[in-house]
Parts: C-alpha cells; structure tokens; sequence
C-alpha cells in the first residue's frame, strides 16, 4: 500500500525566512500525483500546489516551490518569504487513479 | 458560489442518537470521499464513490452509511454515535484524471 510521511510533526520559520517541509512516499507506480494542501486555523482544506510525476520539472506557485526527486521519492515544499498568513498544517498527499493518501501534517509556525 | 458544501458546519449532540451530514459539489466531479480527522489532525479515508457507485470503503464501523443520491451528492448517515466519533469530518470531490481533491469546509461533530 502507497504510505506518505511527513517527518516533520512541527515546524518554524522567522517572517520573510525560507522554510521546507518534507514528504516522502512509498510507491511502485509510475504515474501518479502529488499535492501539498494547506489548512490554516480556519480547518479549509486549501490547495497549495500540484506535481505530475511524470513531469521532470519543479512545480512552482509563487512564493511555493517543490522538489521532486522521483528515484528517491521526496516531494519537499519550499515556502520563501514566509508570511504571517502562512501558518497553518500542511499536508503532502498521493494520488493514484481515485485513490488519495495524505501525510499527517506539519504544523507550521511563523515568527514574527 | 461554493464548490462542495457540507452542512451542517457544527453538530453538537449526545451518545446513542443518529446524525447526519449532507455534501454537494456543483463542480460536475465524478468521484466524492468522506474523511474523518481526528483531534492530532490526521486525515482518514472513509468512504469514495464515483458516479454513485462505492468504490472505496476503508474500515469504519457499520455505524456509518454513505448515502449517494446522485453523483452531485454524497451524505454521511451514522447511527449510534459514541465518544469516538468526535472528529471533524470532511467531504471532498476529484475529477478522474489527475486533478486535486476540492474539499468542503468540515463538519466538527461533538458528542456529548
């Protein structure tokens, strides 16, 4: 079974700092994807940013980044600039056909 | 206007009694899940359907029944609710190909 982790229960960064948080996943597909959702205080489930594996390129959202390494099964995300409105859990989940696995989260703090 | 909506928000109610939490999407998705997150924030899967049929059905007790009028709707009835079921429980949608989960706004339910 596909199994995502999130080694990072909880995570700090100074404003305007760069942070990354890390996911690794176990899988045997090739194809597949991947997601990083944000849930702020408010519990919304929000999309942060998407990554196909069969795209070599990093996905980017402006101030959020991924690294991919697909060999090694890593999908870090990269939050630069960090902003007081980022604070909140962050979820990296799978995805493969109908089915979505998800990492149990790293709660992230921004300091000001 | 809302993408998946799930009512009610808050449900407060006592050990023993039956409940039920209502989801639609308008967004034409084919396939909607139930989640169940716990007080540590963890996100399980309880139920999928696509096209109203049930597709994924994790271990959950069979106080829980999923309920797919049509493919725009997906409820959650749960019979004989205890302590445990104490969570926040969120309803989500995809579209087939590999697209993100959009996810309802979460239903705390506390049992009294």
């Amino acid at each position: 079974a596909q199994t995502v982790t999130q080694s990072q229960p909880e995570m700090s960064v100074q404003e305007a700092e760069t942070v990354t948080l890390s996911c690794t996943y176990d899988t045997s597909e090739s194809d597949y994807y991947l997601f990083w959702y944000k849930q702020p205080p408010s519990r919304q489930m929000i999309l942060v940013i998407r990554q196909e594996a069969y795209k070599q390129q990093n996905a980017t959202e402006n101030r959020f980044s991924v690294n991919f390494q697909k060999a090694a099964k890593s999908f870090s995300l990269k939050i630069s600039d960090s902003q007081l409105g980022d604070a909140a859990m962050y979820f990296c989940a799978y995805r493969r056909l109908n089915q979505f696995y998800f990492g149990t989260g790293t709660s992230l703090t921004v300091i000001p | 206007d809302t993408a998946v909506s799930q009512t009610p928000k808050y449900l407060v109610t006592q050990m023993g009694n039956d409940k039920s939490i209502k989801c639609e999407q308008n967004l034409g998705h084919d396939t909607m899940y139930w989640y169940k997150q716990d007080s540590k924030k963890f996100l399980k899967i309880m139920f999928s359907y696509n096209n109203k049929e049930l597709i994924i059905n994790e271990t959950v007790p069979n106080r829980f029944s999923p309920k797919s009028p049509d493919k725009a709707h997906l409820n959650l009835h749960i019979n004989s609710l205890e302590l445990g079921d104490s969570a926040v429980y969120f309803c989500a949608s995809s579209q087939d190909t590999g697209q993100p989960q959009h996810f309802g706004d979460g239903t705390r339910l506390s049992i009294l």
